[in-house]
């Protein structure tokens, strides 16, 4: 089984606060990876998928980058709504099935 | 409008079976480039992927619950269930189905908004 990896599992930051959360696949997943957000009490939400595409509807501050084994998701100019959980997700190969990092947690500083 | 909504109990006992269903609605089970997964988050905790399935019927489990669970689709009904057999405690928490569009994005699109099932005597 794939293992994702995320840090920091949480992180503080300010409002307008320029912040990158990196996940580390256990192998080689090419781009087949993507990024979610969420908040108490909800589902989560699709941010990015294909390692760099923004999901239609996800405002261009969030950003994603990576191929193989490292990724990264940034956030430009952090806004009060951006304080949430955020998980990455690996779909290398659907018959090994998909699997999640154990989420980082963006704080207010 | 593409929407899911899981239904089943919430509450159950240990060692008894828990049944879940997710009812789907504006995509068809039969579209080749969707699949439905199971995915759970216990409280305070991180997501994790349970089971998936495909149009043709392809199935896929967590390697370490394979031996409990059960996936199965109901086309014509618009419905996926999960079951888990031998329940414990550390199976409390909100379940969440979800589509997976597999071949544009290779991500979840679109999910439920999640139940919240108790494991408890």
């Amino acid at each position: 089984d794939i293992q994702m990896t995320q840090s920091p599992s949480t992180l503080s930051a300010f409002v307008g606060d320029s912040i990158t959360i990196t996940c580390r696949a256990s192998q080689d997943i090419n781009n087949w990876l993507a990024w979610y957000q969420q908040k108490p009490g909800k589902a989560p939400e699709l941010l990015i998928y294909k390692a760099s595409i923004l999901e239609s509807g996800v405002p261009s501050r969030f950003s994603g980058s990576g191929s193989g084994t490292e990724f990264t998701l940034t956030i430009s100019s952090l806004q009060p709504d951006d304080f949430a959980t955020y998980y990455c997700q690996q779909c290398k190969s659907y018959s090994g099935g998909l699997s999640f990092g154990g989420g980082t947690k963006v704080e207010f500083k | 409008q593409v929407t899911l909504k899981e239904s089943g109990p919430v509450l159950v006992k240990p060692t008894e079976t828990l049944t879940l269903t997710c009812s789907v609605s504006g995509f068809s089970l039969s579209n080749a480039r969707m699949a439905v997964s199971w995915i759970r988050q216990p409280p305070g905790k991180a997501l994790e992927w349970l089971a998936h399935i495909f149009s043709t019927d392809e199935k896929s489990y967590s390697t370490s619950l394979k031996s409990r669970l059960s996936i199965s689709k109901d086309t014509s009904r618009s419905q996926v269930v999960l079951t888990m057999t031998n329940v414990a405690p550390v199976d409390t928490g909100t379940y969440y189905c979800a589509r997976i569009w597999t071949t544009a994005k290779h991500a979840v699109d679109y999910w439920g908004q999640g139940t919240l099932v108790t494991v408890s005597s």
